[in-house]
Formats: structure tokens, sequence, C-alpha cells
């Protein structure tokens, strides 16, 4: 089945810089990655994804490339805010519903 | 506004008793799954239902089942609950995104 690693466990930025995320996979026939937000006590949401045939999309702040080719996805989120501050899980699919989901990243934004 | 609840955020029960986490969803979706939150291990999937009473095994199903006989109801059963199934376990629904439920924590003592 699908593995996906995900890097950094945590991860610590002041105020306004930038934070990157990491995954990787392993299954080729992959074709939908969607990244999920969890804030304290409450269930993941969605906030972007991303389908094979692009290799970058936007929305607003945040931002996710895709390299099929070496099979890793990367979130970018840009001008990061204290409500950026969440677990953010990536997760990879060759379907739109059977996903297999990163370990997570603990994003901590410093006032 | 979409919407998928769980019946408690907070359970304790003992080793060997049979535990129900139910979920429900207002979406209509034919897809619901449930899964578990465990630290440094992400969300895995225990079951998914594509239609009623259709059901297939995820990557961690030993230990239990499911059951679904309304579109919108999927519940989750753990026949002899033991410690190692305390967990969070998160229900969610969809068409293609799939929506969460707030979780719900299981302690077995």
């Amino acid at each position: 089945g699908e593995n996906v690693e995900q890097h950094p466990s945590t991860l610590s930025v002041q105020e306004g810089d930038s934070a990157v995320i990491k995954c990787t996979y392993s299954d080729s026939a992959s074709n939908y990655f969607p990244w999920y937000k969890q804030e304290l006590g409450k269930g993941p949401q969605l906030i972007i994804d991303i389908r094979s045939n692009v290799g970058e999309k936007k929305d607003q702040r945040i931002a996710v490339t895709l390299n099929k080719t070496a099979k890793h996805f990367s979130l970018h989120i840009t001008e990061t805010q204290p409500e950026d501050s969440a677990v953010y899980f990536c997760a990879a699919s060759p379907n739109d519903y059977k996903l297999s989901f990163g370990a997570g990243t603990t994003v901590t934004v410093r006032a | 506004d979409v919407k998928v609840t769980q019946s408690s955020r907070y359970l304790v029960k003992r080793t060997g008793e049979k535990v129900f986490l139910e979920c429900v969803q207002d979406m209509d979706h034919e897809n619901m799954f449930w899964y578990r939150q465990d630290p440094g291990l992400g969300l895995r999937l225990i079951y998914f239902s594509y239609d009623v009473k259709m059901k297939e095994k995820g990557d961690i199903p030993e230990g239990y089942s499911v059951s679904r006989e309304k579109k919108e109801r999927f519940s989750l059963i753990l026949e002899s609950a033991s410690t190692n199934q305390t967990s969070m376990y998160l229900c969610a629904s969809s068409f293609r995104e799939q929506f969460f439920g707030p979780g719900t924590r299981l302690t077995v003592l």
C-alpha cells in the first residue's frame, strides 16, 4: 500500500516568516494530494489539494507543489500568522477517497 | 454548513467492554470513514463504507467492526475493548473532499 512520510514533525517560525512542510509518497499510482489543518480540539479540515496533472496550486498565502518524478509534494505558507498554528497533515491517494496520511507537522507561529 | 457529528467527545471504558462509537453526517454522502489518530502515526484508516450495508477494511481493521444501516450513520464497534485501543477516533464523510467530525477520545482502562 501507499506509504507517506512527512517532515519535519515540528516547526517553529516567527510571525511573518514562511513555513514549508515536505512529504514523500511511495505509490506511483497516487494522483490526489490533499493537505489538512487540524486545530486544537477539532477534526482535520481540508485547506488545499492538488492533482497529478498540475505542478503547483496557490490559494492566497498557501501553495502546494508536486514533483511526480521524485514522488514528493510540499506545502508552503507565506507571511505566517498566529492563527496558522496547528497540526498539518499531508495525504496521498490513487482515487478521491482512500487517503494515506503522513504523521503530521505541528506548526507554531511565534508572535 | 456541512456537518459530521460524533456521539461523544470523551469516553472511558474498561477492558473487555463492548464499545460503540457513532457518527452522523448531514451531507447525503455515499462514503464514510473511521480513522484512529495517534501521536507520531498520523491518521490510520480502520474501515470505510461506500454505500449502505457496504464496507471495506482499511489498514488497521483488527479488533474493530462497523455497521452502516442508514446512509447518514456509520458506527464503529470495539467488540472487546483493550488498552491498546486507547486513541482519538475520527469519523469522516465524503463525496470528493473528506469532512471530519471533531473526534472521540477513547480511554480503555
